[in-house]
């Protein structure tokens, strides 16, 4: 059974616009939040990463909002651009290093 | 840093061959991970090593997958025999045990295609 659930599989965004990520999970003993950002032909790799004792994380044009009563968090994209044309996984872990994956959404940024 | 090294990148064998798939991964990572990617289930974790020691391989579809780490810096991954539905993008991944804040550090993948 998926632990972690993301929505939407896929997404077309404009140039400029804002891309949003969703994810939820059912778990309480989670503890750590990261995504990782995917390019065609390569690994996933860490994009940015919360906690749940802060509710919103920001890096750049990345921020993750994070709501522990209603388990969930999504990772939005502000001013989204071509280069961020890529897959993006949610994960959640446990104490005990093993992360579990959502399924992944394909953003696509139109010029 | 090379960071976790795969191969091959590429496979394309026949059904019923045996595959191998290898993997260093980072120098002082003391955590191995095994990923299967489809488009269908998204990446699924297979099996995962701790200080060289299988710690879960309940993700390992059935009995025609086996994964070794001999020594911190080798793993390997065997398909035998393999079938069509194995085709997909194999990961493995690198951490430091306990330190989640750096998360995984993934390879590049091997793409296997069984035909």
């Amino acid at each position: 059974q998926q632990q972690v659930k993301q929505s939407p599989q896929s997404l077309i965004v404009q140039k400029g616009g804002i891309s949003i990520i969703n994810c939820a999970y059912e778990n309480t003993a989670f503890d750590y939040f990261p995504w990782y950002q995917q390019f065609p032909g390569k690994g996933p790799a860490l994009l940015i990463a919360i906690r749940p004792d802060v509710s919103e994380k920001k890096e750049g044009r990345f921020t993750i909002s994070f709501n522990k009563s209603a388990k969930q968090f999504s990772l939005h994209i502000m001013d989204s651009q071509p280069g961020d044309s890529a897959t993006y996984f949610c994960a959640a872990s446990a104490t005990g290093n093993q992360f579990y994956f959502g399924t992944g959404t394909s953003l696509t940024v139109i010029p | 840093d090379a960071g976790v090294i795969q191969s091959p990148r590429h496979e394309v064998t026949e059904m019923g061959q045996e595959v191998t798939l290898r993997c260093k991964p980072i120098s002082g990572h003391n955590s191995l991970f095994w990923y299967r990617q489809t488009m269908m289930r998204g990446l699924e974790l297979l099996i995962y090593f701790n200080n060289n020691v299988p710690i879960d391989d309940s993700g390992m579809p059935e009995d025609r997958f086996s994964a070794k780490m001999p020594n911190a810096s080798f793993s390997t991954l065997k398909i035998q025999p393999s079938e069509p539905r194995d085709s997909a993008v194999y990961f493995c991944a690198s951490s430091l045990r306990g330190v989640r804040l750096y998360g995984y550090t993934f390879g590049s993948g091997t793409r296997l295609t069984v035909v």
